[in-house]
């Protein structure tokens, strides 16, 4: 069955300093993965999706992700961080009947000055 | 228009009330979903339409009904919830050739008491 694992459950970076979050996925063929940002209170918007090709992926607000098929790694990073990306992340895995997204436990970015 | 609105923004009830959540997208999406979130954790899928009918029930509790009555509306009617339901309930709509890049709304905070 496919599954979506988020190591980190919060992660603290300084305002500037470079972000990586991490990945990993199991699926039987090549995924369709995704990065969803959640504010607090709000719904989830969409950062970046891969699906084929080019396996590094540019998103919104900065952000990218690079697909490593032999590591099952969905990787999201920044270069520079700012206060305003302080947001619970997730990643996502579109499910094998194309019906619906399977997500991670998501990760907690918190943001200091 | 890339917005999915839903109201009420919070709503409290008793668990012998009846009450509804209503969503609403004019994206010309044919799939829309319901999700309901527990505090930090994912998103869990409970119901999908795909050109207004029925197309996954995950073994929702029948005291949660959704209605499709365009395709641009998506209600859930709420009845006889019970505490454990409160949540942040989550509509979401998408291509219906893409179920996965999702547009969400920012959801209906939920509280039964």
């Amino acid at each position: 069955a496919q599954s979506v694992t988020q190591p980190d459950i919060h992660i603290t970076v300084s305002e500037g300093a470079s972000l990586e979050l991490r990945c990993n996925y199991s699926y039987g063929a090549t995924p369709y993965l995704f990065w969803y940002v959640q504010s607090p209170g709000q719904g989830l918007q969409l950062l970046l999706k891969y699906f084929s090709g080019d396996t590094l992926v540019q998103g919104i607000k900065g952000f990218e992700a690079e697909f490593k098929r032999s590591q099952s790694s969905f990787n999201l990073r920044k270069p520079s961080v700012h206060w305003s990306d302080a947001a619970e992340y997730f990643c996502a895995v579109g499910n094998q009947a194309g019906t619906a997204l399977i997500f991670g436990k998501g990760t907690t970015l918190s943001v200091s000055s | 228009d890339t917005e999915v609105t839903q109201t009420p923004k919070h709503l409290v009830m008793g668990m012998t009330n009846k009450k509804s959540l209503k969503c609403e997208q004019h994206m010309g999406h044919r799939a829309m979903y319901w999700y309901k979130q527990k505090a930090k954790k994912p998103p869990e899928l409970m119901f999908v339409y795909s050109y207004e009918k029925l197309s996954i029930n995950e073994s929702v509790p029948s005291r949660f009904s959704p209605e499709c009555p365009n395709s641009s509306l998506l209600n859930l009617h709420l009845h006889a919830l019970q505490p454990e339901d409160s949540a942040l309930y989550l509509c979401a709509s998408s291509q219906r050739t893409d179920p996965y890049e999702q547009y969400f709304g920012p959801g209906t905070r939920l509280t039964v008491t």
